[in-house]
């Protein structure tokens, strides 16, 4: 069982739709990372939080949004996304971005469907 | 900029066989380096993490090694089994990459009974 939640598993939405990823951890851990992945390729950063603050933003289109309200918890928020945006997303945590000698966990992903 | 390459792309053995995974980096001066699972569809699991100053590290069947200075790390599985099919990624937290992890492409790994 992996200790970052990630909801729903599978989102299936059309491209003027409105919906929001959810990410969650309970480590205690102060940096949230958002990764995107396509088929058979690794995973690209999107987004770093570091103590709530968006640290990285990997010049990701404007209709992904991400939110952090605390330190336990991700969202990313999607609007008028394209069919080349269906992906899985991925959730990641460590116990802070300065902190270079610890690992990285992982969510189990949400696979997104663009129609 | 930081690259990551892994050899092989995919890879089939039969059960039992001992393998190992390879991973290339262009730059040394990197924090550490892990080495994940995934299986299809599935988030990544963390097998291994090995620090720049270690050499190596062990996790039951699994060893990885890290050579900084030649920018080569290897995933060795003793005695595989089934259940080890998946993709296996190797990422490594660079100095030069807002010290964020960069990701190899994977080596697809099928293990036949």
């Amino acid at each position: 069982d992996t200790e970052v939640t990630q909801t729903p598993k599978h989102l299936v939405m059309g491209m003027t739709n409105k919906k929001s990823l959810k990410c969650e951890q309970h480590m205690g851990h102060r940096a949230m990372y958002w990764y995107k992945q396509k088929a058979k390729k690794p995973p690209e950063l999107m987004f770093v939080y570091s103590y709530e603050k968006l640290s990285i933003n990997e010049s990701v289109p404007s209709r992904f949004s991400p939110e952090c309200p605390n330190s336990s918890l991700l969202n990313l928020h999607l609007h008028a996304l394209q069919p080349e945006d269906s992906a899985l997303y991925l959730c990641a945590s460590s116990p802070g971005q300065a902190y270079t000698y610890q690992p990285q966990h992982f969510g189990d992903g949400t696979r997104l469907s663009i129609l | 900029k930081q690259e990551v390459t892994q050899i092989p792309a995919a890879l089939s053995v039969p059960e039992g066989e001992n393998l190992v995974l390879n991973c290339s980096f262009t730059d040394s001066a990197i924090y550490n380096l892990q080495w994940f699972r995934q299986d299809p569809g599935k988030g990544l699991t963390s097998l291994l993490l090995i620090q720049s100053s270690q050499r190596e590290q062990t996790s039951g069947r699994l060893n990885a090694s890290l050579d900084k200075s030649s920018g080569r790390s290897t995933l060795y599985i003793a005695a595989s089994q089934p259940g080890d099919s998946a993709t296996y990624l190797c990422a490594v937290r660079a100095h030069n990459y807002g010290q964020n992890f960069v990701f190899g492409p994977g080596t697809r790994l099928s293990v036949l009974p």
